[in-house]
């Protein structure tokens, strides 16, 4: 079965600690995204990538980073710098870079910092 | 500033018909996009509007009227499992995603 996975489902992290969020698609897509939702506000982009080896900046990357080494795997690292990291992480890729398409997401990381 | 609206929260009764709406406000607009989010699952595609009209997928419809930056999404014979948020998205000029907040659907019986 074609499809996108997350792991771990739950995440737990002290405060001060890199994370990374593990993000896997065996779809071919070439786009991926990854998206952070926090209650009563819309996915917001964080980071994307249309093809390997190169990714842009969304709207709120600041203290995350991420790589593109293959097309499949697209992880996102939680920097200690991120001044609030706790929220939902919602990982999506996309068959055209282009955005005519609709984007297919995994299930999920629920991080919490404490 | 971009922006999406849609309401909060809806309530409708098992078997009746709901209207969910979306307005919008881009810089640009390249098509506008319809999921289905349950509580703590991902979303999932629902509907793609790029021209006016009524766009039919068997129980959902989604309209879109691009001079007014509106569309609606119909759901029809609305059964219990239909209860999830409803999340609006455009895609601006430069084909980024901009998305509403999304308006949570409660079914009573």
């Amino acid at each position: 079965d074609g499809g996108i996975t997350q792991s771990p489902k739950y995440l737990f992290r002290k405060e001060g600690q890199n994370v990374t969020l593990s993000c896997e698609q065996n779809l071919n897509h070439d786009a991926m995204y990854w998206y952070r939702q926090d209650p009563g506000q819309g996915l917001r982009l964080i980071y994307y990538s249309q093809i390997v080896n190169d990714f842009q900046k969304g709207d709120i990357a600041e203290g995350y980073s991420v790589s593109r080494e293959k097309k499949e795997s697209f992880p996102l690292t939680v920097t200690s710098a991120q001044k609030n990291p706790t929220a939902f992480y919602l990982c999506a890729s996309s068959i055209d870079p282009s955005g005519s398409y609709e984007q297919y997401f995994g299930p999920g990381t629920r991080l919490t910092v404490t | 500033g971009q922006n999406i609206d849609q309401p909060t929260e809806m309530t409708a009764t098992e078997g009746a018909i709901v209207q969910i709406n979306c307005t919008y406000q881009t810089s640009g607009f390249n098509g506008l996009f319809w999921y289905q989010q349950h509580a703590g699952e991902a979303p999932t595609f629902l509907s793609y509007n790029v021209l006016d009209g009524l766009e039919e997928k068997g129980r959902f419809s989604s309209f879109l009227s691009r001079s007014k930056g509106y569309s609606y999404l119909l759901l029809k014979e609305l059964q219990m499992k239909d209860s999830a948020s409803y999340l609006c998205a455009v895609k601006d000029s430069n084909y980024q995603l901009i998305w509403g907040a999304g308006t949570k659907l409660i079914i009573k019986p």
